[in-house]
């Protein structure tokens, strides 16, 4: 199985700041990448996916990279409503593995 | 609107089965595959399973593979997850989530089934 290994476990980032959460496939993924956000009592909603493509309706200061096999997700300027939990989730091969999550708090 | 609703959840014994059913509206289910994600309370999620849109490719987590069995009726609009053997480990929020752009580019609002004597 393919294990994804997110960092960090948990942040807190002021407005100003540039929040960068990470993961790093334990192979190569192909950039089938995707990341989600989890709002407390919510269903996870899509932000990225093939590592770099913006999802419909997710404000451009999210963003996804990749360097070697390690992904992450940006987020520029951080509003207080980006707080929450944030997964990657590898889908190149079954079993689909989500990282551990990151929760991020927006002060 | 894509909507996806999840029913069938509740407390059941361990040992015992429960089917989950999960209700597409908004788009052309039959075009789609579709899968079951779980949370289990405090925890991350955990890929469950996996269905084509002609059920022809069907994928499961190791942790469900001989219990669990994932299906559709394209003509309802309806997935299923038949659930047995069930033990308190599957303890969880259980979504359905389609596969369009992304591996699940929907969700639906979860359903909660609880394991316990």
């Amino acid at each position: 199985d393919i294990q994804m290994t997110q960092s960090p476990a948990s942040l807190s980032a002021s407005l100003e700041e540039i929040v960068t959460i990470t993961c790093k496939a334990s192979q190569g993924i192909d950039d089938y990448l995707s990341w989600y956000q989890q709002k407390p009592g919510k269903s996870p909603q899509l932000l990225i996916y093939d590592a770099t493509s913006l999802a419909d309706g997710v404000p451009s200061r999210f963003s996804g990279s990749r360097s070697g096999t390690q992904y992450s997700l940006k987020i520029s300027r951080p509003q207080v409503d980006d707080s929450g939990i944030y997964y990657c989730l590898q889908s190149y091969s079954t079993p689909f593995t989500f990282g551990s999550g990151t929760k991020l708090e927006i002060k | 609107e894509v909507q996806l609703v999840e029913s069938g959840g509740g407390l059941v014994q361990p040992g015992r089965s429960l089917k989950l059913s999960c209700v597409a509206s908004g788009f052309t289910f039959s075009n789609y595959g579709m899968n079951w994600i779980r949370q289990a309370p405090g925890k991350g999620l955990e890929w469950v399973a996996y269905i084509s849109s002609g059920s022809s490719y069907i994928y499961y987590a190791e942790t469900v593979k001989g219990r669990f069995t994932i299906s559709r009726d394209n003509a309802k609009n309806t997935l299923y997850l038949q659930m047995t053997s069930l033990r308190s480990e599957d303890t969880a929020l259980y979504y359905c989530a389609r596969r369009g752009v992304a591996p699940f580019d929907y969700w639906g609002q979860g359903v909660m089934v609880t394991v316990s004597s």
